[in-house]
């Protein structure tokens, strides 16, 4: 069964530097997403993106966030320069067009910790 | 606005009991979707069921039941003779087509079962 895979599964970096997380959606899926759990707490959404461009984003996507699909295959998350609140669990999650009834599929995810 | 609000922290329960997770929704929208994840201690997200606005049957799967009730904002969750192996967090969630095809998610419900 396809599914979502993200890289690294756990990141450790010191606050100011920057991180990139890696996302390989399912192959015949138009739409992206990320999401963030801090830890214990519920699952935040970040940004959407479709056809090369942001569809829509959070009060947390700010300008120290960017989304990329540098190929065909990859859709990634870059934080510029991070901080300590930063840390948490970032999901990766894509679905076949942008209706709710469309499934969105999430990755296992990757833990970023900010030290 | 979305809001989804699962007011149950936590539930512990004893192998074989029933329990039921409680969830209620707010939106504008007239069409919308629900739906129930599942994360275990690993961490991912696990889709266990989808519900679009127009349809109000209950659902069931093996152990598990669905009650969407419109009048109410509610769309509860039922685990029928737990298992230990249900022992996770779940999370209720929406995606209204006002809101883009972002799910917004409750904070949660920590599920203990024990022996």
């Amino acid at each position: 069964e396809p599914e979502v895979t993200q890289t690294p599964s756990h990141q450790v970096t010191q606050m100011g530097q920057e991180v990139i997380l890696r996302c390989v959606p399912i192959s015949n899926h138009l739409y992206f997403y990320w999401y963030r759990q801090i830890l214990g707490q519920k699952v935040e959404f970040l940004v959407s993106f479709y056809n090369n461009e942001i569809s829509e984003k959070s009060e947390i996507f700010d300008d120290q966030f960017s989304v990329e699909r540098p190929d065909g295959s990859n859709f990634t998350l870059k934080i510029r320069s991070t901080k300590l609140e930063d840390s948490a669990m970032y999901f990766c999650a894509s679905s076949e067009d942008a209706q709710g009834r469309y499934e969105q599929y999430f990755g296992p995810g990757t833990r970023l910790t900010v030290t | 606005a979305q809001k989804v609000t699962q007011a149950q922290t936590e539930i512990s329960v004893v192998e074989k009991e029933d329990v039921t997770l409680d969830c209620v929704y707010e939106t504008r929208d007239t069409t919308y979707y629900l739906f129930w994840y599942k994360q275990p201690p690993s961490g991912e997200l696990v889709f266990l069921i989808r519900r679009n606005s127009f349809d109000e049957q209950n659902e069931i799967s093996g152990r598990y039941s669905w009650n969407f009730q419109k009048s109410t904002s509610s769309f509860n969750f039922t685990i029928t003779a737990s298992q230990v192996v249900d022992s996770a967090v779940y999370f209720c969630a929406l995606s209204a087509t006002g809101g883009g095809n972002k799910l917004t998610f409750g904070t949660g419900t920590q599920l203990k079962v024990e022996l």
